[in-house]
């Protein structure tokens, strides 16, 4: 149980363009998603946290004009990397968890290269 | 501020047994999560410590001393595929995660 995918789990996209990632939990619901962004060698950096229905709260210093974050639904979460540049390439990775647990149940990631 | 420390990187013989350290200051403590990341992959979990004491899980167990704001991560019998990043991370008052930098465990033959 506590499954979340993560789709693509790689992409590459030119610079100036828009790029979105998915997560979704497969087999609980939702109530908070989070964002993560990793660079080689550095650990997670927490990007955003969202919740089922509401506008995302993102840590200071993450552009929420830039980094979309939607969390329509119990079981999904997207983040869109609008007017990507090459330094916005990273590994992002998504968590959920529901209410009442402190776990964060972690999506496999995202390898996004801005060329 | 909140800070957590763990050492960059440790090396340990196949077979042996390796203690990976990790100290913390936060604002509030609702827990300490220590996760396994290989390269390339996300993290995933080992164990969760919220009150003092030694849990034990197969291979794995891990340790917490609130007062002391000191936690570890026990590996014994060590094997390659251990060789990955470990990731101490405390739940703070607000009940985000802090996370380490990770310490990179390199697993000799």
């Amino acid at each position: 149980g506590a499954v979340v995918s993560q789709h693509p789990s790689w992409v590459i996209c030119k610079s100036g363009t828009s790029v979105k990632i998915e997560c979704r939990s497969l087999d609980f619901q939702a109530t908070t998603m989070f964002w993560y962004r990793q660079f080689p060698k550095q650990s997670l950096m927490l990007m955003a946290t969202s919740n089922e229905g509401s506008k995302a709260t993102y840590e200071q210093g993450v552009e929420k004009d830039k980094f979309l974050i939607n969390h329509a639904s119990l079981t999904l979460s997207t983040l869109t990397v609008t007017s990507a540049h090459p330094e916005d390439s990273s590994f992002y990775i998504c968590s959920a968890k529901t209410g009442g647990e402190v776990e964060q149940y972690f999506g496999p990631g995202t390898r996004l290269t801005v060329t | 501020g909140q800070n957590i420390d763990q050492p960059t990187e440790m090396t340990a013989t196949e077979g042996a047994i390796v203690q990976i350290n990790c100290t913390y200051q936060t604002s509030g403590f609702n827990g300490l999560f220590w996760y396994q990341q290989h390269a390339g992959e996300a993290p995933t979990f080992l164990s969760y410590n919220v009150l003092d004491g030694l849990e034990e899980k197969g291979r794995f167990s891990s340790f917490l001393s609130r007062s002391k704001g000191y936690s570890y991560l026990l590996l014994k019998e060590l094997q390659m595929k251990d060789s990955a990043s470990y990731l101490c991370a405390v739940l703070d008052s607000n009940y985000q995660l802090i996370w380490g930098a990770g310490t990179k465990l390199i697993i000799k033959p």
